[in-house]
């Protein structure tokens, strides 16, 4: 099973301010996923990159890819306090079984203070 | 609002009960997730349904069980309830086998007192 691993485990930011947070993953990938979880919610899915994909784009987020060094990067510009929430990482591998879990890592947990 | 829906909201029970947790996919999805997040395991993937079969398991203890029934809703059943059982239950669908996104429930806070 694949887990990725974000860093930091906390970040603490202005409003307004770019925030960058980094995950870390083992394996090879068919893509990875981030999601966000606002406390105590359920995880929202935010961005997917595949595997062949070095960086895209949604709104205020940019994500990067480097599958040679097994790493991604979530950025969120312009920040305001609704971004504070844990943001999570998901690496994907299609397992030949077919089955479709995903493994969490602890999060970054973001702070925007206004 | 993802679609997803799961009850209860809360429930507050004592050590050694057994508690129903259920949940609704969003129209349409066939697979379904349960995932049990605590202060010291975080998020942790328990089991996945398709279509009314089991076709995953992560670190589910035997004192849990889950199923998907025909209409596609799932129910985990939690039994012999431990202090340590207390968490955030999780429930989340996909639209297939090996959907990339899958959508995640409000989730069902459990106290064992």
């Amino acid at each position: 099973s694949q887990q990725g691993e974000e860093d930091p485990q906390a970040l603490s930011i202005q409003e307004g301010e770019n925030a960058t947070m980094n995950c870390s993953y083992k394996t090879s990938i068919n893509n990875l996923q981030w999601y966000r979880q606002n406390s105590g919610r359920g995880l929202v899915h935010l961005i997917l990159i595949r595997s062949n994909e070095r960086e895209k784009h949604s709104g205020r987020l940019r994500v990067t890819l480097d599958t040679s060094k097994k790493s991604s990067s979530l950025l969120i510009t312009a920040s305001r306090a609704a971004d504070t929430a844990s943001y999570f990482c998901a690496p994907h591998h299609f397992y030949s079984g077919g089955y479709n879990k995903l493994i969490f890592g602890a999060g970054t947990r973001l702070a925007v203070h206004p | 609002d993802s679609g997803v829906t799961q009850t209860p909201k809360h429930l507050i029970t004592a050590t050694g009960q057994r508690v129903t947790l259920r949940c609704s996919p969003r129209s349409g999805d066939l697979s379904v997730y349960w995932y049990q997040q605590s202060l010291d395991q975080g998020l942790q993937f328990l089991i996945q349904y398709y279509n009314g079969e089991e076709r995953a398991k992560g670190n589910i203890l035997e004192r849990f069980s889950a199923q998907q029934f025909p209409d596609l809703h799932s129910e985990l059943n939690l039994s012999s309830l431990e202090l340590g059982d207390s968490a955030l239950y999780f429930c989340a669908s996909s639209v297939e086998l090996r959907s990339n996104e899958q959508f995640f429930g409000p989730g069902t806070r459990l106290t064992v007192l």
